[in-house]
């Protein structure tokens, strides 16, 4: 199975700062057709999760952006540009290169 | 538009069978590409994938949970099933269903969640 390592944030973060959280994966998640089967999704408190980007860096619909993906075929960042009260949750990477399919533990943003 | 909700039991006993169903509106599982995902999270815990159902009824199971998933699909009444054998407290989590498409290899939309507590 491909691990998914998530890292931690310096929380709280303060209001209008950036975060960037890393995510690794054991297997590279590079596809021979050169797209790179790595998602981000913020869990809100009390909510589903919700897609925030694919294919490494590309922003689903309606995202903000704020929201940057960035990384090579095992290791990834998700940046927040000036954080804010609602990018409050947890966020999870996720493969899709493979099955079974796995999720990073998660990380907790919180603002100050 | 496209919505999922889950629906199941809430409560049940160790080694009894978990039924689940995911009832969605805005697409159907029939188009080329399309398909369901299981995902469940117990309370404070992560996210695990637990199968998904395709278009043409591939289907594909997480093996840690070995023999006891079955994922099933009834496209004329858009809803997708997910039945858990023998459950046991490590069972206990919100479980949801999400879609996915091919091509783009993501959980696009999300239903809200069902909460299944396994309780002796």
């Amino acid at each position: 199975d491909i691990v998914m390592t998530q890292g931690a944030l310096p929380n709280p973060v303060p209001s209008g700062e950036s975060a960037s959280i890393t995510c690794q994966s054991s297997k590279s998640l590079l596809h021979s057709n050169g797209k790179t089967y790595l998602n981000w999704y913020l869990q809100r408190p009390g909510q589903s999760p919700q897609l925030l980007i694919y294919w490494m860096s590309t922003r689903a619909s309606g995202v903000s952006d704020r929201f940057s993906g960035s990384g090579s075929g095992t290791d990834f960042t998700l940046k927040i540009s000036s954080v804010e009260a609602e990018d409050v949750g947890v966020y999870y990477c996720q493969q899709f290169l493979e099955y079974p399919l796995t999720f990073g533990s998660g990380t907790k943003l919180e603002i100050k | 538009q496209v919505t999922l909700k889950e629906s199941g039991p809430g409560i049940l006993q160790p080694s009894q069978t978990l039924s689940l169903t995911c009832t969605f509106s805005g697409f159907s599982l029939s188009t080329y590409g399309m398909g369901v995902g299981w995902i469940r999270q117990p309370s404070g815990k992560g996210l695990e994938w637990l199968a998904n159902i395709w278009w043409d009824d591939d289907k594909y199971y997480n093996p840690s949970l070995k023999n006891r998933l079955t994922i099933s699909k009834d496209t004329s009444n858009n809803q997708a099933f997910l039945k858990i054998t023998n459950v046991d407290t490590a069972d206990t989590a919100t479980y949801y269903c999400a879609r996915i498409a091919s091509y783009y290899w993501y959980f696009d939309f999300w239903g809200p969640g069902t909460m299944v507590t396994v309780s002796s």
